[in-house]
């Protein structure tokens, strides 16, 4: 049971480059979040999914998009890379967020743009 | 708006004290998290608060909420090394566009 994944886990982008960030669970969990961490800060939500086919905003999504097409799956775009974009992306997922069980985290990506 | 703030923001103290890091919320949440994070490292649940009153103790940690004052208490007993990581609050509403909201994090050195 490999959990929560992420790849890459290091990446450095140049300006205006584009990339997608992928996460994966094995769960079968219906909620799937990204976050980002920049440095001595707490998490903030980018976007996050309910199921398959259905994504909602969280409080810090511009500059990014997302699709949920599987259960499994919750890529994250990133279409014109900016250096306000560095960051560390932090991709979780839960059985619901109606359920006491708590967010299991993937190990991250550590994005710099340059 | 639901906000989170932590305090302290820092802390460093010495192996076998007592300490607590403290946790507020703005409004009415459903439910608080504490994550711990170590260096470079992702998150790992700690526990999860439901209800007013409610306390959850693992090893030398402790964790309790107060809903009625908005505020969750982790309490660190007779602090080990080991403990050194940063320590995340999160609360969450089950309604409104951010599911899950979190604390800048309390930073604990615990030395010698």
């Amino acid at each position: 049971n490999a959990g929560v994944t992420q790849t890459p886990k290091f990446r450095i982008l140049k300006i205006g480059q584009s990339m997608t960030l992928q996460c994966t669970q094995d769960m079968n969990h219906n909620y799937m979040y990204w976050y980002r961490q920049d440095p001595g800060m707490g998490l903030k939500l980018i976007y996050y999914s309910v199921g398959a086919g259905i994504t909602d905003k969280g409080e810090v999504p511009n500059g990014y998009n997302v699709s949920r097409s599987t259960t499994e799956d919750f890529p994250l775009r990133l279409e014109l890379a900016a250096p306000s974009q560095t960051s560390v992306y932090f991709c979780a997922s839960s059985p619901s967020s109606g359920n006491p069980d708590t967010q299991y985290f993937g190990p991250g990506t550590r994005l710099t743009v340059l | 708006e639901l906000k989170v703030e932590q305090n302290p923001l820092f802390l460093s103290m010495q192996e076998g004290k007592n300490y607590t890091i403290y946790c507020n919320y703005s409004t009415t949440s459903d439910r608080l998290y504490w994550y711990r994070q170590d260096p470079g490292k992702s998150l790992e649940s700690l526990f999860v608060l439901l209800s007013n009153g409610a306390v959850k103790q693992e090893g030398r940690l402790m964790a309790s909420l107060d809903t009625k004052a908005r505020l969750s208490t982790l309490h660190i007993t007779a602090a080990v090394h080991d403990l050194s990581a940063t320590y995340f609050c999160a609360v969450i509403r089950f309604s409104g566009n951010t599911p899950l909201v979190f604390g800048k994090g309390t930073r604990l050195s615990v030395i010698a």
